[in-house]
């Protein structure tokens, strides 16, 4: 089954609201990581986040990472039209996943003016 | 700029046909090389491995003989979907992890658009 699984699925905010995405895994994990997706290209890494580590910044971007209760959110503050896209959490595992990431279910964003 | 180029973009082929899609990492060697595939409003789902100079390892439920990959080179490989038929029809994308270990992120190309009709 999916590693990760995200919440919510679908996610409407209007321009200048922050988004929160939320991520749950079931195994131990190396690191974790988000990407984002625009509609029907590639994923463009976002930010990874380590198993030592319990927050991390870039810019807009805001994720935390709690190992105990095997849990990430992603915070956008601020958002944007450009925002629009959907984000997943790929978590990288520490053992019987190789060098492999497992994605999670994904939350679609849409940020309107 | 990008990392990683994938190509086609997109293909639209009859049934039967074999269809190469090709991923080659720009800036770096890339040993390790990871094939997905996505249908629509999904998520990506691991296809295979692919490893510089030896077989490519599948994931369980893929077929081998269906989707031949092959990575000849520190900065190409490929995935063949041989005989293709309408239910292979998906979005193919590829990425690169360099030689770094586990705490990289992965550089994914912009995916291949695969319709079979």
């Amino acid at each position: 089954s999916q590693q990760g699984e995200e919440d919510p699925q679908a996610l409407s905010i209007q321009e200048g609201e922050n988004a929160t995405m939320n991520c749950s895994y079931k195994t131990s994990i190396n690191n974790l990581q988000w990407y984002r997706q625009n509609s029907g290209r590639g994923l463009v890494h976002l930010i990874l986040i380590r198993s030592n580590e319990r927050e991390k910044h870039s810019g807009r971007l805001r994720v935390t990472l709690d190992t105990s209760k095997k849990s990430s959110s992603l915070l956008i503050t601020a958002s944007r039209a450009a925002d629009t896209a959907s984000y997943f959490c790929a978590t990288a595992l520490i053992t019987g996943g190789g060098n492999k990431l497992t994605f999670g279910t994904g939350t679609q964003l849409k940020v309107e003016l | 700029g990008a990392v990683v180029s994938q190509h086609p973009s997109w293909v639209i082929c009859k049934s039967g046909t074999s269809v190469k899609i090709e991923c080659r990492s720009l800036d770096f060697q890339a040993t390790t090389m990871f094939w997905y595939r996505q249908f629509p409003k999904q998520s990506l789902m691991l296809m295979a491995t692919s490893n510089e100079g030896s077989k490519a390892t599948y994931e369980q439920g893929v077929e081998k003989d269906k989707f031949l990959i092959n990575h000849a080179s520190l900065t190409l490989s490929t995935l063949t979907v041989t005989s293709a038929h309408p239910e292979d029809s998906s979005f193919y994308i590829c990425s690169v992890r360099g030689r770094w270990g586990w705490n990289q992120p992965q550089h994914f190309g912009d995916g291949t658009r695969l319709s079979i009709l």
